[in-house]
């Protein structure tokens, strides 16, 4: 079974849209994490959640708005796309005190 | 700010060569350290970690990596490549007491390798 997994895995859409990307994992960790991957290959984090609490949130755009319904998902919600967000986005989870983190797939999205 | 430093962009190697990737941070408190490798299409995963101890660590596929903390540097080895390790590779440091944050992992650039069958 996928320890971090992630869809959709590829998402193409236009400028302007309003879209989510799910995170899900099942390794019972209490935090989980979103990253950007530029173009570059640069990986920045983005998010990280704890126990259903917001805990950093680097500057990244208003925009971008991390929802966790619980300890196991943290979906990425992204208002009003633009052309600088495509980019593969990776989750990642950890458990706290244990600062490995366990990254799921990534979903490559691509605003035309 | 903290940061971390790959030096090399992009590495072409034969198989069977030696291979050295540099890494060096900024940060003069407590450090975890981390080579995380992401091969063509997938996702990152973690090659070796390193937390306390023995500087020297092993990791998987026979790499290793050495820790010394009066250069601020982990650089990742392996002796023998092969045409498998074709890949990028990224150095990640996680400060923890930094700015209070906790988990927030800072990643260097990454390095290409490529490995010449």
């Amino acid at each position: 079974d996928t320890a971090v997994s992630q869809t959709p895995k590829y998402l193409v859409t236009q400028m302007g849209n309003d879209k989510s990307i799910k995170c899900e994992q099942n390794l019972g960790h209490d935090t989980m994490y979103w990253y950007k991957q530029d173009s570059k290959k640069f990986l920045k984090i983005m998010f990280s959640y704890n126990n259903k609490e917001l805990i950093i949130n680097e500057t990244v755009p208003n925009r971008f708005s991390p929802k966790s319904p619980d300890k196991a998902h943290l979906n990425l919600h992204i208002n009003s796309l633009e052309l600088g967000d495509s980019a593969v986005y990776f989750c990642a989870s950890s458990q706290a005190g244990q600062e490995t983190q366990y990254f799921g797939p990534g979903t490559r999205l691509l605003v035309l | 700010a903290q940061s971390v430093s790959q030096h090399n962009h992009h590495v072409i190697l034969s198989e069977a060569a030696s291979l050295e990737l540099g890494c060096n941070y900024s940060y003069g408190g407590t450090v975890n350290l981390f080579w995380y490798v992401q091969y063509p299409g997938q996702h990152l995963q973690l090659l070796l970690k390193y937390f306390s101890g023995d500087p020297l660590v092993k990791g998987i596929k026979g790499f290793e990596a050495e820790f010394i903390k009066s250069k601020f540097s982990f650089n990742l080895r392996k002796p023998s490549v092969q045409w498998s390790d074709t890949a990028e590779y990224f150095c990640a440091v996680n400060a923890r007491n930094y700015g209070g944050s906790q988990g927030n992992l800072i990643f260097g650039k990454g390095t290409k390798l490529s490995v010449k069958p």
